[in-house]
This record gives structure tokens, sequence and C-alpha cells, in this order.
């Protein structure tokens, strides 16, 4: 147990389906991040929440919707996805007053996209 | 512009040999580096992290890396790997000037044989 905790942990949903990822953490931390991870691609940044304001959205489709209504909580919400969207969903976060201690990740969702 | 390579992309190596993991950088100033590692289906790990100081640091689980400024460099080393060691491991520098945002490596998978 890392501190960031992710749910679900698999995902397999049709292409016409709406889901939510959730990602939650209690330490303290005012930064939320969402990255995907596919096979044999470095790490993409999705999204970054400071201080649950989203300050960063890397040119990622509108059927991916971020939320952070709190700055524990940060949501992922999909809809109409498609199968190239399968892949690993990683949530990390950080203090935004302690660039030196990293991240910590939670462990992620696997989405599969049928 | 701010950048890190791993050129390794896969490094195999036998139970109880030592481990070099290679990692350059490119940033403008004092960077912060991290290891992480990420285990088959899980999330990052932060092995360890470089900030100031001692350019020799030591994190969890037996690793240490070296920080090499002539060089550019942040290599991880372990002297002698075990099996539970087989994992991808990503380095990271950051966070980039004016955001919060790390840069992650493109990862070195590592197995190990028995």
């Amino acid at each position: 147990e890392t501190g960031v905790t992710q749910t679900p942990r698999h995902l397999v949903m049709g292409m016409t389906n709406k889901k939510s990822l959730k990602c939650e953490q209690h330490l303290g931390h005012n930064a939320m991040y969402w990255y995907k991870q596919s096979a044999k691609k470095p790490l993409e940044l999705m999204f970054v929440y400071s201080l649950e304001e989203r300050v960063e959205n890397n040119s990622v489709p509108s059927r991916f919707s971020p939320e952070c209504p709190n700055s524990s909580h940060l949501f992922l919400h999909l809809h109409t996805l498609q199968p190239e969207d399968s892949a690993l969903y990683l949530c990390a976060s950080s203090r935004l007053d302690r660039d030196r201690e990293g991240y910590t990740f939670g462990s992620g969702t696997r989405l599969t996209v049928v | 512009a701010q950048s890190v390579t791993q050129p390794d992309i896969h490094i195999t190596v036998s139970e109880g040999a030592s481990l070099e993991l290679r990692c350059n950088y490119s940033y403008g100033a004092t960077p912060y580096l991290f290891w992480y590692v990420q285990s088959p289906g899980q999330g990052l790990q932060l092995l360890l992290k470089y900030f100031s100081g001692d350019t020799l640091v030591q994190g969890i689980k037996g690793f240490e890396a070296e920080f090499k400024r002539s060089q550019s460099s942040f290599n991880l080393r372990k002297p002698s790997v075990h099996w539970s060691d087989a994992a991808e491991y990503f380095c990271a520098v950051g966070p980039t000037s004016g955001t919060y945002k790390y840069i992650f490596g493109t990862g070195t998978r590592l197995k190990v044989l028995a």
C-alpha cells in the first residue's frame, strides 16, 4: 500500500460504456496527476491538478474527463473509448512545496476497451 | 530542452551478479533525480532520490545510485541481484522549470536468470 489508492484495479468496458476511475490519497499532498502507460510507450502525462485546479491537459481527447472535487480525490471519467485507449492508468500525487520528494504512485487501473 | 535518457531497453543478468542501469539527463540547473521500480501490473515505487549533498545515495532494496554532474548521469547499481528484482526501472528528473512535472525516461526492463 503506497498511500495512493486506485479503484478499480481492472476494468473491461465496451466502447459505448461510461465508467469512472477513482484515485484517493491521504498523504497531505496537494497536486495530483493522471498518467497513461501503454505497452512499449513512455509514460504519458494526461492531466495535472494543483490545489484542485486543473493546470495541465496534454491534448487528451475529450472522451477522457478528469475531476478533482478536493485535494484527496481524483477521478477520470471515461466515455465512448476506443480500443487504443486500453492501457494502465496511473494516478500520482505530490506536495507542491516538496519537489525533492517526488511522486507517490497508485497501483494503477488496467483498462481494456472491447 | 530537459530530457532523460535510459539507453538500455532490456538488460538480463544472472542472479547474484552485479547490476548497473544507466540514466543520462539534460537539465538547466541542479536537478532532482529519482529512480522508480515497477513490478508487473503495479504502480511505480520510489527506490531512491538525489537533490543535493553526497553524490552516492542509498535506497531501498539494496540499491544505490551515483550522481555525476560532469557526465550528466545518475546510474543505478546493486552489488548482487535477486530474482525478485526483475521489474522495469524508470529514471526521472524534475520538476521541470515552472511546472510541477517530472520527466521520466522510457524505462529499462530487467530480467534475472536463475
